[in-house]
């Protein structure tokens, strides 16, 4: 299948300061790459769609200003966390849309841990 | 996407069929039944999808009632490395979002 990856794997860092994390889609193109989050013991929560060449699109709730993405190329998505707070704190999770012979398929990333102190 | 029902738990033994049922009664026509799994501190991985027939590769089968208000995921040999979270969600596949539910969360023992 298909393959996602993000860096960095894990990070950890003082409350106020920011943090990118990156998503790439490493043997197809992506178009349209989507961007979760997991609170322990929690599902996933689809925070942003991030289309390429264009804004995202945030979930109710997620804060545009604070979690700013962009995504500049079709195989590259990039999160920040501006002005990280230990409630950010969570597994940070990407996926792309891949469409293979059997239709349309979601590949994910293996995730990012941050901790924020 | 229809909402899904998942029990919360199961436990299976090392070599056994693992049977994982999933409840999607209000699903649409141009929903396909796709499922998912998230071993501890990784992403997701796609394991299969259907609409109405029965399928099955290299992972696992997916069998899906004729009405198409559930389906079954089955790992015909379940190992310890199937220890996991599944996840079931029915999706047009064209439309943008995967919502995840809660999952099933499958023991594998020895």
């Amino acid at each position: 299948g298909a393959v996602v990856s993000q860096h960095p794997s894990w990070v950890i860092c003082k409350s106020g300061t920011s943090v990118k994390i990156e998503c790439r889609s490493l043997d197809f193109q992506a178009t349209t790459m989507f961007w979760y989050r997991q609170f322990p013991k929690q599902s996933l929560m689809l925070m942003a769609t991030s289309n390429e060449g264009s804004k995202a699109t945030y979930e109710q709730g997620v804060e545009k200003d604070k979690f700013l993405i962009n995504h500049a190329s079709l195989t590259l998505s990039t999160l920040t966390v501006t002005s990280a707070h230990p409630e950010d704190s969570s597994f940070y999770i990407c996926s792309a849309k891949f469409y293979a012979s059997g239709g349309l398929e979601q590949f994910f990333g293996p995730g990012t841990r941050l901790t924020v102190l | 996407d229809a909402k899904t029902t998942q029990p919360t738990s199961m436990d299976c033994a090392e070599g056994r069929a693992a049977n994982l049922p999933c409840n999607h009664s209000t699903i649409s026509g141009n929903e396909y039944v796709y499922w998912y799994r998230q071993i501890h501190s990784q992403g997701p991985q796609y394991i299969i999808h259907g609409l109405k027939n029965n399928e099955t590769n290299e992972m696992a089968s997916l069998i899906i009632t004729e009405d198409r208000k559930s389906s079954t995921l089955i790992l015909p040999h379940a190992t310890l490395r199937d220890t996991a979270v599944y996840y079931c969600i029915a999706h047009t596949g064209t439309a943008s979002k995967l919502t995840f539910g809660t999952g099933t969360r499958l023991q594998v023992t020895l």
